[in-house]
């Protein structure tokens, strides 16, 4: 079946502006991620959903970032007034119940460049 | 498109075997190699990565080399530890693009 998939696939804004991010999940998975991985850094972790449960939002790195989940499945991230450090590559997965045991699916990503 | 292709396991060793995670690619161009890690329980972590052929990346005693020439990326460790365990995600990055993971090997290392 499909894969997880993100858009917009690239995004190039100005600085200051707000952006989103949406993701979607493989179906039927209870579970979503965002991660990013800035320009020679390691995958960073940002926020988990898990079913109806509140979302584990300990790695988002300020309160310009937020994320929604609708309806168990598709995923928004929201930048507002970027900055030129938000630039990275922000990733979302997938699993079937959020298990440790279970494995996530990582959708291709979305380029975002701050100019 | 690029892809890349893991064996997915599960892989189930004994402590100090040796560990083998093949890991080969499809691409275009000359892609960025990395190799991530998760534990149970924790997000993603960059284990290693290579960026050009013939590179080695290397950390907490795993190794990878990129071999352009059989578009493979193997992951190695000598002698494995029970807290090795974990799920291990073979990508690449070609310029330009965005990431391709390959679908995850689970690795469990018995006491």
């Amino acid at each position: 079946g499909a894969g997880v998939s993100q858009s917009p696939s690239n995004k190039v804004t100005e600085k200051g502006k707000d952006v989103e991010l949406r993701c979607d999940p493989i179906s039927g998975h209870t579970a979503l991620y965002w991660y990013r991985q800035s320009l020679g850094q390691g995958l960073e972790f940002l926020i988990y959903f898990q079913g109806n449960s509140a979302p584990d939002k300990s790695g988002l790195p300020s309160d310009r970032f937020s994320a929604e989940r609708t309806g168990g499945s598709v995923s928004t991230l929201t930048i507002q007034r970027t900055q030129q450090e938000d630039s990275a590559v922000y990733l979302c997965a997938s699993s079937l119940r959020g298990a440790s045991t279970d494995t996530q699916y990582f959708g291709p990503g979305t380029r975002l460049t701050v100019l | 498109g690029d892809s890349v292709t893991q064996m997915e396991g599960p892989v189930t060793l004994s402590e100090e075997a040796f560990l083998t995670i093949n890991c080969t690619y499809t691409a275009t161009g000359y892609p960025s190699l990395f190799w991530y890690v998760q534990y149970p329980g924790e997000g993603l972590q960059l284990l290693l990565k290579a960026t050009k052929a013939d590179d080695k990346g290397s950390n907490k005693g795993f190794e990878a080399t990129y071999r352009k020439e059989t578009t493979s990326f193997h992951l190695e460790k000598g002698s494995v530890q029970v807290s090795d365990s974990a799920v291990y995600f073979c990508a690449l990055e070609n310029y330009g693009q965005n990431f391709v993971f390959g679908p995850g090997t689970r690795l469990s290392v018995l006491p």
